[in-house]
């Protein structure tokens, strides 16, 4: 069965750095794309950005463009997402969640981690 | 932008009873392939999203068929035939057209 495996909850303080993972198994991690989906209780389920394992590919959504970098490492099947200063605004579950492409099959998220709740807090 | 609007925000449903979510677009998401690029998931109390519907009607595997979706271009439906009590939680239609965003969400609980 493919699972996505967070690392778990994570309290920082504002201007901290942090980097948290997602490991796959179950399935060819250089042949789906990751992404990352924050949620909060005032916006909801926002998406973040994806990456593509095989060849490092990397889009964000430029409401995170420049504020995350999201990375990966093949080789053991893990991808990441970092925040080199985070700020209170910050506090959030962050999934990742494996991303279906195709133009006959449509793009979806079709297996998702359990999440990672990040606290930033003074 | 594509921003996606979800009516009911809230819906109390009766177990056995028919159910009934919109969600519209203020795009069209029919795709020039002939396919419209929406999908729905729920998210359980204390769980990660799931994918129900992708494709705009398509059941994802495991899904079962009591749920089923509709629409096409900005209207877009997901209907439960018969809620069962494992059916609450939240309810979320996603685009996937313009990179992806999602519906605010509409609470499904039990009466």
């Amino acid at each position: 069965d493919v699972q996505l495996l967070q690392s778990g909850a994570e309290v920082k303080k504002p201007g901290e750095s942090l980097k948290i993972s997602c490991k796959d198994s179950g399935y060819n991690f250089t042949n789906y794309w990751i992404g990352w989906v924050r949620q909060t209780p005032g916006k909801g389920l926002e998406y973040m950005g994806i990456i593509y394992p095989g060849d490092s590919d990397t889009r964000y959504s430029p409401s995170f463009q420049g504020q995350v970098t999201i990375s990966a490492d093949k080789s053991i099947s893990t991808a990441y997402l970092q925040w080199s200063s985070l700020k209170a605004s910050d506090t959030a579950m962050y999934y990742c969640a494996r991303l279906v492409v195709g133009p006959t099959v449509g793009y979806y998220f079709d297996f998702w981690g359990q999440g990672a709740l990040v606290t930033v807090t003074s | 932008d594509i921003v996606m609007t979800q009516s009911p925000l809230s819906l109390p449903v009766t177990p056995g009873e028919p159910a009934s979510i919109s969600c519209r677009s203020s795009q069209s998401l029919l795709d020039k392939s002939g396919y419209n690029f929406l999908d729905w998931y729920l998210q359980k109390p204390g769980q990660s999203p799931q994918l129900l519907i992708y494709l705009g009607s398509i059941r994802a595997s495991g899904v079962p068929d009591r749920f089923s979706g509709s629409g096409s271009g900005t209207d877009f439906t997901l209907k439960i035939s018969r809620v069962e009590a494992e059916d609450v939680g939240v309810y979320y239609c996603m685009q996937a057209l313009q990179t992806f965003t999602f519906g605010p969400g509409t609470r499904v609980e039990i009466k």
